[in-house]
């Protein structure tokens, strides 16, 4: 069964880097059917897609974060990550990993974990 | 930001039948396929419907979904307790090249 688990600080400051890794189990992340992706929840609100990556290295972002967000695979670790930068308040919120085929969405997601923005 | 819109509410007593209507354009539900999610509380978001209507194993026939042009909807039908949840409508958009989501609809069993 494919397992998807984030990690990171739950904490970050103001106009710091916010950083998150996605480590997958219960399949390689190298697959060819599937992309790799970052979706968000603010506090009480909808869901976001932040971007994704392709094993290959890839990228496709959401326009509305694309001057903020990098996305990155390592292949060798299972694992792929983000980083925002120059966070505020707003970026407060749950921080999803997911997996999606090419024009569908997510099937598997993982836990979330919450990361706030506080000084 | 959400670009597909639901109906932020919908209820109904246990053994009834609730739907959730979403709405979206040409360049998302209109030409892809539409996925639904039920997220309790505190919980990330399980998939409940795939490819417009095909259901993943173990999630319950009383669920069912449609799509027409470029609306969807999501029906409960013989509701119970423990579907009182967030449930949220998705679509891949072409423009972004990237999936979007609805703006939730809580679902109360009164």
């Amino acid at each position: 069964q494919l397992q998807l688990q984030e990690s990171g600080p739950g904490l970050v400051k103001p106009s710091e880097t916010l950083s998150l890794t996605c480590t997958v189990s219960g399949g390689s992340i190298s697959s060819s059917s599937y992309y790799w992706g970052w979706i968000r929840q603010p506090p009480g609100k909808g869901l976001e897609w932040i971007g994704s990556i392709y094993y290959s290295g890839s990228t496709y972002y959401n326009p509305s974060l694309k001057s903020r967000v990098t996305i990155s695979v390592d292949t060798s670790k299972n694992q792929f990550s983000l980083k925002l930068s120059s966070v505020t308040a707003a970026d407060t919120a749950v921080y999803y990993c997911a997996r999606h085929e090419w024009e569908l969405p997510p099937d598997y997601w993982g836990q979330g974990t919450l990361v706030t923005v506080s000084s | 930001q959400s670009v597909l819109t639901q109906p932020p509410s919908a209820s109904g007593t246990p053994g009834q039948r609730v739907t959730i209507s979403c709405s979206g354009s040409s360049s998302n539900i209109g030409s892809n396929y539409v996925y639904w999610y039920q997220q309790l509380p505190g919980t990330a978001p399980k998939l409940l419907i795939y490819r417009n209507n095909q259901r993943p194993s173990g999630v319950p026939d009383r669920f069912s979904g449609s799509k027409s042009g470029t609306s969807a909807s999501l029906a409960i039908s013989g509701l119970r307790s423990e579907d009182e949840a967030d449930y949220y409508c998705a679509a891949w958009d072409d423009s972004l090249s990237g999936p979007v989501f609805g703006t939730g609809t809580k679902v109360t069993v009164l």
